[in-house]
């Protein structure tokens, strides 16, 4: 039984340029949070989508930020003109359903370099 | 607003020696649940424990055991018979029972555990 699966685990772009990342939920599960860890600091919340729907935003930047969870393939979160401040590991967590007792399972990551 | 607060940065501990890791919380809910996540090198975010707020038992998971003050706002960690392991980064998490369920994290205390 597959993890939540992120590509790419590294991924290096120049400032202007566009960065996507994918997560791929765990079986079975129609959540899917995102998570944006800085350096030395903790995991902070970005979006939460189900299936077609974006239900969460607020902890997403205004601009250049984007993401969505299309009925077929995988999560994808979007950022447009990466800047330096970008540099970070975005995480993708996914729980099966919408309820106060699911836990979020979390993928290993994606490491974004911005140069 | 929901705030997590990890008031050690690092904490040191001797192989087979026992450590506590602090974590507060500040909540008007009176249902969420806390989570503490190990983020060892690799950046993977692993569960470690999980609290039921409205269960006063606190949980256990092998070597590791929660000291749950509902009253104190307090969650810490206790870590038994430390392994070489057990080095990482630790995640005090919290999780509101209600809305869209995500995550509130701390800043993280980094364990190193000597030999």
């Amino acid at each position: 039984n597959a993890g939540v699966m992120q590509n790419p685990r590294h991924l290096v772009r120049r400032r202007g340029q566009e960065a996507r990342l994918r997560c791929s939920p765990m079986k079975g599960h129609s959540h899917v949070y995102w998570y944006r860890q800085l350096p030395e600091e903790g995991l902070k919340f970005m979006v939460y989508l189900q299936k077609e729907n974006i239900i969460d935003e607020s902890g997403m930047p205004k601009e250049r930020f984007s993401a969505e969870f299309p009925k077929e393939g995988p999560s994808i979160l979007r950022i447009q003109q990466v800047v330096r401040g970008d540099s970070a590991a975005y995480f993708c967590a996914s729980s099966p359903r919408r309820t106060s007792t699911d836990t979020q399972y979390f993928g290993p990551g994606t490491r974004l370099t911005v140069l | 607003a929901q705030t997590v607060t990890q008031s050690q940065p690092e904490m040191s501990v001797q192989e087979a020696e026992t450590v506590t890791l602090s974590c507060t919380y500040d909540t008007s809910e009176s249902d969420y649940y806390l989570f503490w996540y190990k983020q060892p090198p690799s950046r993977q975010m692993i569960l470690v424990i999980r609290q039921e707020a409205y269960k006063q038992q606190n949980a256990t998971e092998n070597r590791f055991s929660v000291n749950f003050q509902k009253a104190a706002k307090s969650f810490s960690l206790k870590i038994s018979d430390s392994q070489l392991g057990d080095a990482a980064m630790y995640f005090c998490a919290y999780r509101i029972i209600s809305g869209t369920y995500k995550y509130i994290f701390g800043t993280g205390t980094r364990l190193k555990v000597l030999a």
